[in-house]
């Protein structure tokens, strides 16, 4: 079982809206990354936080804006998406960045744009 | 950017077989790790080898890493339905922190 909790599991939305993907974990791990897969391809990573403070953006378009309020939580504020940005979202953790440890990946949230 | 290469890219077998799974990559590593990832969810991590290791075993798992062919395999013993998923190996070095992904290898084990 996931010790990473993602919310919603599906999201539909139309490129007009503002929607927001939730990640929490309580494992005691500092470092929280998003990624995004689309099908049959690999996760692609997007941002990286380490101790609540963002550490990488990987050219990331400004539609998507991360958020970590807090050491467990993981916010994915999203803004006016195009099709092509229906994918599966993923939220992953690890002990700390930087030490090559493994990472423990959410459900993941399926989002749909139309 | 991706940097592992798997292969193959599809495999199917029939339950209780083996099943084998190749993955290369291009610079020098610290670890690599596989990771399992049923249709449509979140991944798995399986098992994570270092570079000065040679061969690592979790259970009907069997990993080994050639670091002079730059390749690693994943064994799967006696396979089971539940063994299909995809699974991908993924790359850390000491100069990016970062994962590098391989494409993956879809694997059918057909009852």
């Amino acid at each position: 079982d996931t010790e990473v909790t993602q919310t919603p599991k599906h999201l539909v939305m139309g490129m007009t809206n503002k929607k927001s993907l939730k990640c929490e974990q309580h494992m005691g791990h500092r470092a929280m990354y998003w990624y995004k897969q689309k099908a049959k391809k690999p996760p692609e990573l997007m941002f990286v936080y380490s101790y609540e403070k963002l550490s990488i953006n990987e050219s990331v378009p400004s539609r998507f804006s991360p958020e970590c309020p807090n050491s467990s939580l993981l916010n994915l504020h999203l803004h006016a998406l195009q099709p092509e940005d229906s994918a599966l979202y993923l939220c992953a953790s690890s002990q700390f960045e930087g030490q090559h440890r493994e990472l423990f990946f959410g459900e993941g949230s399926r989002l749909t744009v139309l | 950017s991706q940097q592992g290469e798997e292969d193959p890219q599809a495999l199917s077998i029939q339950e209780g077989e083996n099943a084998t799974m190749n993955c290369s990559y291009k610079t020098s590593i610290n670890n690599l790790q596989w990771y399992r990832q049923n249709s449509g969810r979140g991944l798995v991590h399986l098992i994570l080898i270092r570079s000065n290791e040679r061969e690592k075993h979790s259970g009907r798992l069997r990993v080994t890493l050639d670091t002079s062919k730059k390749s690693s395999s994943l064994l799967i013993t006696a396979s089971r339905a539940a063994d299909t998923a995809s699974y991908f190996c993924a790359t850390a070095s000491d100069s990016n922190y970062q994962l590098i992904w391989g494409a993956g290898t879809k694997l059918i084990i057909k009852p």
